[in-house]
């Protein structure tokens, strides 16, 4: 069965520093995908980047980037030039590629909590 | 406009109550979910239907029970609560079959409180 560690219960920056949030799992397929959430106050839960597993180059939106490391099954997610709306749960997340009869599973590891400061 | 819609947002119960909890999605999926959120915010997936028919099951009691009613619609019956129940029970959906690996959008979920 895949697991989705994530060692960081807790962090906090400052605003517009960098922070960098880390995720392992573990699994023996060779191919899959990768996400990772954020679960803001308000509990609704959002997509914020997704990586497959057979594209070498890491995903990138806007602020938000990845550093997949395949081989050693690290996929961290960088927050760059955070800001206050950042405060969120972060989740780190794995999907098989093969639906079972349609159905794709998350896994989801135990989350992080970042809290931005001013 | 809402995509994943869950109702209630909030439900407040007694033991040994029973209480349904519906989700509707307007994206057209196929695949809806129900996760489950407990109080230290680990998330873990209870049911899968795709296109009304139940495809994942994980260990849940058998006092849970989903109902779709048509694929766009994935209601979750719960009967005999226990304090143990409470938590956030989140109903997502996913595209189906090609689209595979795009994630889940995920409703807002319904924060369920035993007393």
């Amino acid at each position: 069965a895949q697991t989705v560690t994530q060692s960081q219960p807790e962090m906090s920056v400052q605003e517009a520093e960098t922070v960098t949030l880390s995720c392992t799992y573990d699994t023996s397929e060779n191919n899959y995908y990768l996400f990772w959430y954020k679960q803001p106050p308000s509990r609704q839960m959002i997509l914020v980047i997704r990586q497959e597993a057979y594209k070498q180059q890491n995903a990138t939106e806007n602020r938000f980037s990845v550093n997949f490391q395949k081989a050693a099954k690290s996929f961290s997610l960088k927050i760059s030039d955070s800001q206050l709306g950042d405060t969120a749960m972060y989740f780190c997340a794995f999907m098989k590629p093969r639906p079972i009869q349609g159905a794709q599973k998350l896994v989801f590891g135990q989350g992080t909590r970042l809290t931005i400061n001013p | 406009d809402t995509a994943v819609s869950q109702t209630p947002k909030y439900l407040v119960t007694q033991m040994g109550n029973d209480k349904s909890i519906k989700c509707e999605q307007n994206l057209g999926h196929d695949t809806m979910y129900w996760y489950k959120q407990d109080s230290k915010k680990f998330l873990k997936i209870m049911f899968s239907y795709n296109n009304k028919e139940l495809i994942i099951n994980e260990t849940v009691p058998n006092r849970f029970s989903p109902k779709s009613p048509d694929k766009a619609h994935l209601n979750l019956h719960i009967n005999s609560l226990e304090l143990g129940d409470s938590a956030v029970y989140f109903c997502a959906s996913s595209p189906q079959p090609y689209r595979t690996g795009f994630g889940y959008t995920f409703g807002s979920g319904t924060r369920l409180t035993v007393v």
